[in-house]
């Protein structure tokens, strides 16, 4: 069985940085693209980064581009998002994703429960 | 202001069908495999359809996708209440190379 577990949430005052963390387990971690995704309170999903695995190719949206960094330890099974320069607009549930197959980049299929991040002062 | 247009809201009635449309450009759906969540409140993201016409295995064949151009399409039929839900389509944009989600759409079984 396949499971996504975040951790790192928590409040932050604007400016300040958070690293969450996503432990894996059920899976060939290394095969899979690994997504984060965001759902800021009373919004809708936001796509926010992905990265590839065996080559470690990141993408980013544009809200968090420059201030956010993907990386995964796949001797760990772990994936990271670091986030730097943290603003209010940043406040959301932020949920690791686990890709349908090794072919695809951004289609996911299980999800972790999410951890939330509260940028405020 | 999200890159795929959904409709905020649709409404059926029990037992009649449903669709949720999901509007983008050459660059996103004309290019590349839509996929489908569902999401009910507090819940997490449950994918529906994926390489735009696929169920995963456990999503009844009452849930369907197509494409047509730059724009792809939900299909639900037989309504239950239980289907009261947010949907989001989503898809990978080649240009600027990002994933991209639509505004989502509340569907309400009347």
């Amino acid at each position: 069985e396949v499971q996504l577990l975040e951790s790192g949430g928590g409040l932050v005052q604007p400016g300040g940085s958070l690293r969450l963390s996503c432990a894996a387990s059920g899976f060939t971690f290394t095969n899979y693209a690994m997504n984060w995704v965001r759902h800021a309170p009373g919004k809708g999903l936001e796509w926010i980064s992905a990265i590839r695995s065996p080559d470690f190719r990141t993408h980013y949206a544009d809200s968090v581009k420059g201030r956010f960094t993907i990386s995964r330890d796949n001797s760990r099974n772990t994936l990271y998002l670091q986030m730097n320069s943290l603003r209010v607009e940043d406040t959301a549930v932020y949920f690791c994703a686990k890709t349908i197959s090794p072919a695809h980049t951004v289609t996911c299929d299980s999800w972790g429960q999410g951890t939330l991040v509260t940028v405020s002062s | 202001q999200s890159v795929l247009t959904q409709p905020p809201s649709v409404s059926a009635a029990p037992g009649q069908r449903v669709t949720i449309s999901c509007s983008g450009s050459s660059s996103n759906i004309g290019k590349n495999s839509v996929f489908w969540y569902q999401q009910f409140p507090g819940t997490v993201p449950k994918l529906l359809i994926y390489d735009t016409n696929k169920r995963p295995s456990g999503i009844p064949d009452r849930f369907s996708g197509s494409k047509s151009g730059t724009s792809a399409t939900l299909g639900i039929t037989g309504l239950q209440t239980g289907d009261e839900a947010d949907y989001y389509c989503g898809t990978w944009d080649s240009s600027p190379s990002v994933g991209v989600f639509g505004g989502g759409t509340k569907l309400t079984v009347l």
